[in-house]
Formats: C-alpha cells, sequence, structure tokens
C-alpha cells in the first residue's frame, strides 16, 4: 500500500526549460511534505517543503505547488539547468505522528538535456 | 564537515555473517533516524530515535536488526545473521523538527 506515489520513472528536459515533477497521495493525515534530491553514491539532499496550511512555496528556481483536495503536489524546477540532473523524491509525514518519521515515494529520475 | 556521516560507505559480507553500522549525526540533532532503500524504490523508514531513546520500530525491522545510540550522540545499526534479502543502501538520518538531513548511507552486499 503506496501512500506516496511517483508515476513518473523519468523525466527529460531541455536546460533551460521547465521541469515538472509530480506526486499523490492517499494519506489525508500527510501535513508536510518535502522534495529531497539525490545524485549517485550519495545521500538525498533536502530541497523544499511545504507545509498543508499552505499552496506554494518557493525557493530560487524550486516551487512546490499543493494541491490537498485533489491529494497532489509537484515540485517546478525553472530554469532547469544540467546540474539538476539527479533523482526526485517526494516525501510525507503524519501530524499526529510524534516520530515525524517520512513515507517516501519511489523517485523521478530528471535528466536535463545540454 | 559538520553533516551526517556514515561508516563504512561499502560493506560485502557473506550469508550468516554479522555486520554493525555506524551513524555520527550533526551534533545538536536530537532525533536520528535509520532508513533502507533498495534499488528503484525510495527510503523505507527502520526505526527513530529520540536522544537516546528508540521510540519507533517498523515491522521491517526483524529480529536480527538491533539499532543503539547509547548516548544520544551516534547511533549504531547491527544485522545479525545476514541474508541476500539484507542487500540495500541503509541511509541514517537526523533532525531537530523540520527537515531531515540525511548521511551518504552505507551500501551492503550480501553474497
Amino acid at each position: 500500500d503506496q501512500q506516496v506515489k511517483q508515476n513518473s520513472p523519468s523525466l527529460s528536459v531541455q536546460e533551460g526549460r521547465i521541469s515538472i515533477l509530480n506526486c499523490d497521495y492517499t494519506n489525508s493525515m500527510f501535513d508536510y511534505f518535502l522534495w529531497y534530491k539525490k545524485y549517485p553514491a550519495e545521500g538525498p539532499t533536502f530541497l523544499i517543503s511545504i507545509s498543508s496550511i499552505k499552496d506554494k512555496n518557493e525557493d530560487g528556481r524550486f516551487t512546490v505547488f499543493l494541491n490537498k483536495s485533489a491529494k497532489h503536489l509537484s515540485l517546478h524546477i525553472v530554469p532547469s539547468q544540467p546540474g539538476d540532473s539527479a533523482v526526485y523524491f517526494c516525501a510525507a509525514r503524519e501530524g499526529r505522528d510524534s516520530s515525524y518519521k517520512l513515507i517516501f515515494g519511489s523517485g523521478t529520475r530528471l535528466l536535463v538535456r545540454p | 564537515d559538520t553533516g551526517v556521516s556514515q561508516n563504512p560507505r561499502h560493506k560485502i559480507t557473506k550469508r550468516g555473517q554479522n555486520v554493525t553500522f555506524r551513524c555520527d549525526p550533526i551534533s545538536e540533532h536530537n532525533r536520528l533516524y535509520w532508513y533502507r532503500q533498495t534499488l528503484g524504490q525510495g527510503p523505507e523508514f527502520l526505526t527513530y530515535f529520540q536522544n537516546e531513546a528508540q521510540l519507533e520500530k517498523s515491522r521491517l525491522l526483524s529480529d536480527r536488526f538491533s539499532a543503539e545510540r547509547p548516548k544520544g550522540s551516534f547511533s549504531t545499526l547491527e544485522i545479525q545473521r545476514t541474508e541476500q534479502g539484507d542487500s540495500a543502501m541503509y541511509l541514517c538520518a537526523s533532525s531537530l523538527q523540520g527537515e531531515q538531513f540525511f548521511g551518504p548511507g552505507t551500501r551492503l552486499t550480501v553474497l
């Protein structure tokens, strides 16, 4: 039972264009969402997060959008750069869970072509 | 370097052997997590410590797995009688309350 789903295993985008990575979730108790980026042979690196009380959070080239009614979030990268090529994981946590453990999706591999 | 560190980075062992991994979290972080990641999947939660207390364990954590954080600083994860299905990347993360910061992981290969 996957509570966090990333249905696109891969995405290829031209440098300078927008990359849109999508994530769906099923657990309505999730109240905090995060995106991590992972390069080979490294651990995941935190990118950006959003609380369920917001619908948008922006940090430089990265923007995360949250649609609670659709249980959907997306990460926009504008403009995309070759260095953004990595695997991107969406993660979520339940507010009532005091451990704050994260539930991850299976990841989307982004390739930004020069 | 003040990030999360893990040792060893790679471990190859024969089935049936015991292995132990170490994680050194960011020094002021009281929360410490272990996750496991297999090919094509995202990290899966294994266990959680707040200071030295182990407060939650996933059902993924069989009785062959044990984790400790004796002084509320570094943590160890031991796997006894390793099986081929234990082959994975073992990730450690630490946090205060917000985002978790991950170490580079220990890649375990069980032959």
